[in-house]
């Protein structure tokens, strides 16, 4: 186990609604980073955290947005929910921003219907 | 592409025999290469890693080969054990402040007894 953990394991929502998950990072590790992974699909970047400052973003609309906290865990909000944002989205932690060895949790699977 | 890829998406083998994964990458600036393993319902779980200026690093029993000429990288799995059985990324980093890894599409090692 990595120590990293997500809330939910589960979601259900429909589309048009906002939704918020949550990431604890492993001790000691100061960075956090988003992924989504679609069925058949390897993760796709999101955007990274270091110290509470968003620290590079991948390709994905401003409707997704986050906050890292001072404890250093993470929410992930998704606004205007769209049929195909259904997907396991993952947080990671490393343990500084330059750190590329990412440590994962087992994700929040997220249904849009 | 941006994306790492992946020769086959999936790869048979009995158990004990020894199993090759293959992953072709993109970008020649990128300096650092990683595997992982994801189980169903699990995130993806660190294997071994291995910076621009190696050729070759081992694990216990897996080795990762990379040849920068081709910009190819593999993933070999000595004497396969069906616990083995998952689905493997190879993710690069592309060298650039504030971005994460990027992932390829994966191949699911399927072990038989």
């Amino acid at each position: 186990e990595t120590g990293v953990t997500q809330s939910p394991t589960h979601l259900i929502k429909t589309r048009g609604q906002q939704v918020t998950l949550r990431c604890s990072s492993q001790s000691g590790h100061n960075t956090v980073s988003w992924y989504q992974q679609a069925l058949g699909q390897g993760p796709q970047f999101i955007f990274q955290y270091y110290r509470e400052e968003e620290n590079g973003r991948g390709n994905f609309p401003p409707r997704f947005s986050g906050l890292q906290f001072p404890n250093y865990s993470s929410e992930l909000n998704v606004n205007a929910l769209e049929l195909d944002d259904s997907a396991l989205y993952l947080c990671a932690s490393s343990l500084t921003g330059g750190e590329e060895k990412l440590f994962f949790g087992s994700g929040t699977q997220l249904s849009v219907l | 592409g941006e994306s790492v890829g992946l020769h086959l998406p999936t790869l048979s083998v009995q158990e004990g025999d020894n199993s090759i994964i293959n992953c072709a990458y993109s970008n020649s600036a990128s300096d650092y290469f990683i595997w992982y393993k994801q189980e169903s319902g699990k995130g993806p779980q660190f294997i071994i890693d291995i910076r621009s200026n190696m050729d070759k690093r081992q694990g216990q029993r897996v080795t990762v080969l990379l040849n920068k000429t081709v910009k190819h990288l593999s993933l070999q799995i000595a004497a396969t054990q069906p616990g083995d059985s998952a689905v493997y990324f190879c993710a690069e980093n592309k060298n650039q402040a504030g971005t994460a890894l990027i992932f390829g599409k994966g191949t699911t090692l399927s072990v038989s007894s």
